[in-house]
């Protein structure tokens, strides 16, 4: 089954700096990426996501990019402000179905 | 327009109990996925309903079943309720038509706590 690994577990940055969250998968035949943004109390919030047939894609402050040989797509948030502060999550869907596989989970602190 | 709601938000069950969660997609989604998270953890798929049949389930036991209504919201049913199904249970909707992945959506998700 499709396997997804996430780095860093944790991750700590001034306001203002930048922050990247990568995450791999096993299955060559993934083409589609989403990455969730969990706050406390609540369940994940869709904040964006890329097909396999564009190699970057950006909405505001944040953006993803995909390598597929490599299998391996990143999550890129520009300017963080403290209301970044939260878990973020990649998934993957195993193919065909909507079944998604979730990579462990990052912890995102934005100090001030 | 509304998201996707959940209910009850808690829930305090004891061991070998049963209990029922309801999930209503947002209007015009006709797949409906439940996921578990416990603590800590990522979420973990459990089922996948679209047109009211089961379309995918995944590596829980026959305690957890599942059904969708003709207006397109679910129920997740747990029986025997062991101290380990407490956790974060999660619905998602998504206008996935039958095949292809189309981005799913959650709701809030209802804490389930067994004692």
């Amino acid at each position: 089954g499709e396997n997804v690994e996430q780095h860093p577990s944790t991750l700590s940055v001034q306001e203002g700096d930048s922050a990247v969250i990568k995450c791999t998968y096993s299955d060559s035949a993934s083409n589609y990426f989403p990455w969730y943004k969990q706050e406390l109390g609540k369940g994940p919030q869709l904040i964006i996501d890329i097909r396999s047939n564009v190699g970057e894609k950006k909405d505001q402050r944040i953006a993803v990019t995909l390598n597929k040989t490599a299998k391996h797509f990143s999550l890129h948030i520009t300017e963080t402000q403290p209301e970044d502060s939260a878990v973020y999550f990649c998934a993957v869907p195993i193919q065909g179905a909507q079944k998604l596989v979730f990579g462990q989970g990052t912890r995102l602190t934005i100090n001030p | 327009d509304a998201g996707v709601t959940q209910s009850p938000t808690h829930l305090i069950k004891t061991r070998g109990q049963h209990v029922t969660l309801r999930c209503s997609p947002i209007s015009g989604h006709k797949s409906v996925s439940w996921y578990q998270q416990v603590l800590g953890q990522g979420p973990q798929f459990i089922f996948q309903y679209y047109e009211k049949e089961e379309r995918g389930r995944g590596n829980f036991p026959d305690r957890f079943s599942a059904r969708q209504f003709p207006n397109y919201s679910s129920e997740l049913n747990v029986n025997a309720l062991l101290l380990g199904d407490s956790a974060l249970y999660l619905c998602a909707s998504s206008l996935f038509s039958g095949q292809g992945n189309q981005p799913q959506h959650f709701g809030d998700g209802t804490r389930l706590s067994i004692l």
